[in-house]
C-alpha cells in the first residue's frame, strides 16, 4: 500500500535532548513537509522539502532541523534549543507542492517531553 | 501574517442535524481553500476543496460555500451522523508565496451525538 510512514508514534525525551523523528513515503511525490498540531492553533508548518536536498524553512523551524537525502525520506529532529517540543508532528507529502491542494499526510508522532 | 481564522472551535450535532464550520481570511491572494477531515490519532485528509471562482461546491453530504466578497468559506455537513465526529481544518494556499504553502485554521472539533 502507498503511503507515508511515521515512527515511531510515540516518544518521551528528557529536556536537552535531541530526538529524531523518521518519515518515509513510498508515494513517488516530490515535495514533504512537517507540521507540528497544537490544540486550537491548527498545523504550523515546521520545514518543507520540493527536491532532493534542498529544504525551506517553514513558520515555525527554530529549534527543529531536518535533512532530504532521498526522495523517500525526511527526518525531523527536534533539537534541546526548542523550547516547548511536546506536540503531535505531522509528516506530510504532495506531488508537485500544495498548489494541488491535496496533501497526504502520515499518523504522526506524539512527542512528549519529560 | 497570513492568518485563516476557523470557528467554532468546537461544535456538538445531533445526529441528522447539520454542522456549519466557518472560515475567515484576509489576504485576496489566497485562491484555494481545502478542508481535511482529522480523526482521532491520525493525520488529516483531504475532504473537499473549492476555488474562489465558484460560489459553491458539493460532495455528497458535504458542501463548501464560498463568499469571496465577505473573504469567507464554510463548511456544511448535511445530515450528519456520528461517523463524521472528527477535527476539521479549513485551510488556504496563495500561489505567490515560494512554495506555495498551505495555511491552516485552528481546527474545529466536532462531535455528533446519536
Amino acid at each position: 500500500d502507498g503511503g507515508i510512514t511515521q515512527s515511531p508514534k510515540y516518544l518521551f525525551r528528557k529536556e536537552g535532548q535531541n530526538v529524531t523523528l523518521s518519515c518515509e513515503q513510498n508515494l513517488n511525490h516530490d515535495a514533504m513537509y512537517w507540521y507540528r498540531q497544537d490544540p486550537g492553533q491548527g498545523l504550523r508548518l515546521i520545514y518543507y522539502s520540493q527536491i532532493v536536498n534542498d529544504f525551506q524553512k517553514g513558520d515555525i523551524a527554530e529549534g527543529y532541523s531536518v535533512s532530504r537525502e532521498k526522495k523517500e525520506s525526511f527526518p525531523l529532529t527536534v533539537t534541546s534549543a526548542q523550547k516547548n517540543p511536546t506536540a503531535f508532528y505531522l509528516c506530510a507529502s504532495s506531488l508537485f507542492g500544495t498548489a494541488t491542494g491535496e496533501l497526504f499526510f502520515g499518523e504522526g508522532s506524539r512527542l512528549t517531553v519529560l | 501574517q497570513q492568518q485563516v481564522k476557523q470557528s467554532p472551535q468546537s461544535l456538538i450535532v445531533q445526529k441528522g442535524g447539520i454542522s456549519i464550520i466557518n472560515c475567515a481570511y484576509e489576504n485576496t491572494a489566497f485562491d484555494y481553500f481545502p478542508w481535511y477531515q482529522q480523526f482521532p490519532g491520525k493525520g488529516p485528509a483531504l475532504l473537499i476543496a473549492i476555488r474562489p471562482d465558484v460560489s459553491e461546491k458539493k460532495e455528497g453530504r458535504f458542501t463548501i460555500s464560498f463568499n469571496k466578497s465577505a473573504k469567507q468559506f464554510s463548511l456544511h455537513i448535511m445530515d450528519s451522523q456520528p461517523g463524521d465526529s472528527a477535527t476539521y481544518f479549513c485551510a488556504a494556499s496563495n500561489p505567490n508565496n515560494a512554495g506555495n504553502m498551505l495555511t491552516f485554521g485552528g481546527g474545529t472539533r466536532l462531535m455528533v451525538k446519536p
